[in-house]
Order: structure tokens, then sequence, then C-alpha cells
């Protein structure tokens, strides 16, 4: 069984390019998370999707980033006109249900941002 | 809004002697704790919960934790480290489904 898959591994962007991280939840999962690790801040959450739904963005920037779950293919993190404080490792995490289940990370996106 | 906490940001423990991570919370009703480990470039691993039911919960790779509700507590323990086990160890708590990390604690096992 395929645990959480995230592509690619590494992305490397220039300042005001767009950076689009790809998501596959485990088989049988149908609720994501995206978390962001930051060196000083340590790893906080950014939104919480079901399939076509956003749940939970509350931990998103305001502006230039967005995330979709369609019905079908990979939950996508699209961060546009990227800046050097966007640099970071961004992963994605999967339960069977919201609550209270245990969540299933993947490998995670180390973003650079040159 | 709950919260979890790590004291130390490093734990240094000889190969084979008993290895623990400390964490405390802070919730309002019943919490819902967890512990991960994430290795170098890695994604985080899920070791363990704690939901509900006995205070001392097992998990993955011979590590287990103790739920302790008068001193909120849930530390991570493994009866005798390996040199393997040396990573970041991360404390959570479930808000509502979002998972609020501590800030981790680097444990190294010294061969």
């Amino acid at each position: 069984n395929a645990g959480v898959m995230q592509n690619p591994r590494h992305l490397v962007r220039r300042r005001g390019q767009e950076a689009r991280l790809r998501c596959s939840p485990m088989k049988g999962h149908s609720h994501v998370y995206w978390y962001r690790q930051l060196p000083e801040e340590g790893l906080k959450f950014m939104v919480y999707l079901q399939k076509e739904n956003i749940i939970d963005e509350s931990g998103m920037p305001k502006e230039r980033f967005s995330a979709e779950f369609p019905k079908e293919g990979p939950s996508i993190l699209r961060i546009q006109q990227v800046v050097r404080g966007d640099s970071a490792a961004y992963f994605c995490a999967s339960s069977p249900s919201g609550y209270p289940y245990e969540q299933y990370f993947g490998p995670g996106t180390r973003l650079t941002v040159t | 809004a709950q919260s979890v906490a790590q004291p130390e940001d490093q734990v240094n423990v000889a190969e084979g002697n008993p290895l623990t991570v400390k964490c405390t919370y802070s919730v309002s009703g019943n919490p819902y704790l967890f512990w991960y480990v994430q290795y170098p470039n890695r994604g985080l691993q899920f070791l363990l919960k704690y939901i509900t039911g006995d205070n001392l919960v097992k998990g993955s790779y011979g590590f287990e934790a103790e739920f302790n509700k008068s001193q909120t507590s849930f530390h991570l323990k493994k009866p005798s480290a390996l040199v393997s086990d040396s990573a970041l160890y991360f404390c959570a708590v479930l808000n509502d489904y979002k998972l609020s990390f501590g800030a981790g604690t680097t444990v190294t096992v010294r061969a």
C-alpha cells in the first residue's frame, strides 16, 4: 500500500515565478492537509481539503497561495509570484477521516526560491 | 487554543540507555495527542497516539508514551535506545482536524 506521494521532492524557482506542489493521498484516504516547515517557525498547518472542497484554509497566507483537491487527480498547492520567504519544506498529509484519526505524511517538497 | 510544548531542544543518550522525550499539553476537554518522528530530509512518521483508554500507549519501533492527566504530560519513552533512533521528534495535539506541533526535540543516541 503506497504511502502519501509528493512531487517534486525538490523545486527551485526564481523570484516571481509560480510553484506547483502535488500530493497524492494514501489509497482510501479522502482528507488532505498541507503543512509548512520553516526553520524558525516550526511545522504549521496551512489548509485542509476534501474532494472538491476547501474545509479550512485558516493557515494559508492571504495572497499568492491557493490549494485544490479535484475530483480526479492529486491535490495541488500553488504559490504565485514566489518570494525568498516562501523557501521551506511543504508537507502533505492524508487521513481516512478528518477526526480523530492520525495523519500520514508524505516526504515533502523542498522549495528553494532564488 | 490547544497546544503542546516540548521543553527540551535536545536530548543526548548512550545506546542501550532509556530514552525519554518530554511533552506537556494545554487543552480544554479531552486531548488527542500524537508523537511523530522526522529523519533528515524525510517526512514525518507516525509513532503513536492517545485518544482515550489506557494511559500507557504502545507504538512503533519499541516506543511508548504515558498520558498523565494530573501533570498534563505525554512523554515519549523507549527502554533501550538505538543509534538509529537519532532523529527529530514532534509531539502534537489535534485541534479539530488540525495538528498543532511542538517545536521538536532533537535526539542523539551515541554508540
